[in-house]
């Protein structure tokens, strides 16, 4: 069946450093693929998505290449802030006709002033 | 309403007892999904509404567990003889057209 891994958290970061989560996927045909990010408190929020290969999905600075060779679709930003403490999760469309979502674990990232 | 509302935000019941969590959706939207999120574990798929169209219930876990949704709009899930393994965030989101759901904040249930 479908399924997402990505890196495994906490990711500790100071402002300002770059960030790449990892995200590969296993799936049958072409699935979109998506970043979700839970902010503390909050509930989960889209942050991009891609729909086929080579799309580059991007918000908020954050950004990701959907990669068909690599079965990836990384995260990643340039200069990130406290603010962008979070869990982010990657997850992919399923092809069963429906539209639900399998997710990835999810990766913790506390940025640090 | 402007966004999926859930209801209680917060649950804790005693092992062995029924709950209800409720989702009310974005007004229009066409899908429903009920998802889990326990601690390490990602997000789980349980149940997905489309329309009039019959009920994915591929992810749900167990018969002690069943979801309703009336009228097209708000859902119900029902958990029987509830288990401590049961304790988790239960997550709703609702889309209109499959893509981009809007999630709600989630019912936390403790079981004890």
């Amino acid at each position: 069946g479908n399924s997402v891994t990505q890196m495994e958290g906490p990711v500790t970061l100071s402002e300002e450093a770059f960030l790449t989560i990892n995200c590969t996927y296993t799936a049958t045909g072409y699935p979109s693929l998506f970043w979700y990010v839970q902010y503390p408190g909050e509930g989960l929020q889209l942050l991009l998505k891609a729909t086929k290969a080579d799309d580059k999905g991007s918000n908020k600075g954050f950004e990701a290449t959907y990669r068909k060779e690599t079965t990836s679709f990384h995260l990643e930003k340039g200069s990130v802030q406290v603010s962008d403490s979070a869990v982010y999760f990657c997850a992919l469309s399923d092809q069963g006709g429906s539209e639900k979502l399998v997710f990835g674990k999810g990766t913790k990232l506390t940025v640090n002033p | 309403g402007a966004g999926v509302s859930q209801s209680p935000s917060n649950k804790v019941t005693e092992k062995g007892k029924d709950v209800e969590l409720r989702c009310d959706p974005i007004s229009g939207h066409t899908a429903l999904y009920w998802y889990r999120q326990s601690l390490g574990q990602g997000l789980e798929f349980l149940i997905y509404f489309q329309g009039n169209s019959a009920p994915d219930k591929s992810g749900l876990p167990s018969d002690r567990f069943s979801a309703e949704r009336t009228g097209g709009s708000v859902s119900t899930l029902t958990i029987q003889r509830t288990q401590q393994e049961d304790s988790a965030v239960y997550l709703c989101a609702s889309s209109l057209e499959g893509f981009g759901y809007t999630f709600g904040s989630g019912t936390r249930l403790t079981v004890v």
